[in-house]
């Protein structure tokens, strides 16, 4: 079955720290994987996207990603981590039918 | 406009009522998407147009909702008789590819 995992829930990080959210996703062909970030009472903004190549992929804002085949995992970073950033941030795979995690709470403490 | 356009932004509906939700995608964006955000289930699909291919309805939860896609762009989900279950966040979607989808700012759906 196609699925993904988020393991954490809520993340409490101090500004300027780094940051790293897990994601791990079942899937039986070689996923398209995307990292999404919601603002509260916002839709959904595409951070970054990894279909194919290099495995380690830039995004917007200062995020990376680094796909892991062999772990058939996909985590988010960011090597400073700005109040701004907090958020809710979701890990999906697919293509024309997207599988969401069930998303990681972002806290940034000054 | 530059952006997906969902309206309304909030909607408050008594139970039993049919409500409609519009969504209008990105400009030559082939594809379009709905899904439901919900406390207890998150980031649901719901269904999917693209081009002029039949919609994949997969994930329509039952048979009191359906939506159409007049034209190759504006979208209408419409849920019949509405029931509290059914309150949520739906949130449209539009892509160019067949991935790189971009959400609007959805509409939330409060069944009283």
């Amino acid at each position: 079955a196609q699925s993904v995992t988020q393991p954490d829930i809520h993340i409490t990080v101090s500004e300027g720290a780094s940051l790293e959210l897990r994601c791990n996703y079942s899937y039986g062909a070689t996923p398209y994987l995307f990292w999404y970030v919601q603002s509260p009472g916002q839709g959904l903004q595409l951070l970054l996207k990894y279909f194919s190549g290099d495995t380690l992929v830039q995004g917007i804002k200062g995020f990376e990603a680094e796909f892991k085949r062999s772990q058939s995992s996909f985590n988010l970073r960011k090597p400073s981590v700005h109040w701004s950033d907090a958020a809710e941030y979701f890990c999906a795979v697919g293509d024309l039918k997207l599988i969401f995690g069930a998303g990681t709470r972002l806290a940034v403490h000054p | 406009g530059a952006g997906v356009s969902q309206s309304p932004s909030n909607k408050v509906t008594e139970k039993g009522k049919d409500v409609e939700l519009r969504c209008d995608p990105i400009s030559g964006h082939t594809a379009l998407y709905w899904y439901r955000q919900s406390l207890g289930q998150g980031l649901e699909f719901l269904i999917y147009f693209q081009g002029n291919s039949a919609p994949d309805k997969s994930g329509l939860p039952s048979d009191r909702f359906s939506a159409e896609r007049t034209g190759g762009s504006v979208s209408t989900l419409t849920i019949q008789r509405t029931q509290q279950e059914d309150s949520a966040v739906y949130l449209c979607a539009s892509s160019l590819e067949v991935t790189s989808a971009f959400f609007g700012q959805g509409t939330r759906l409060t069944v009283v």
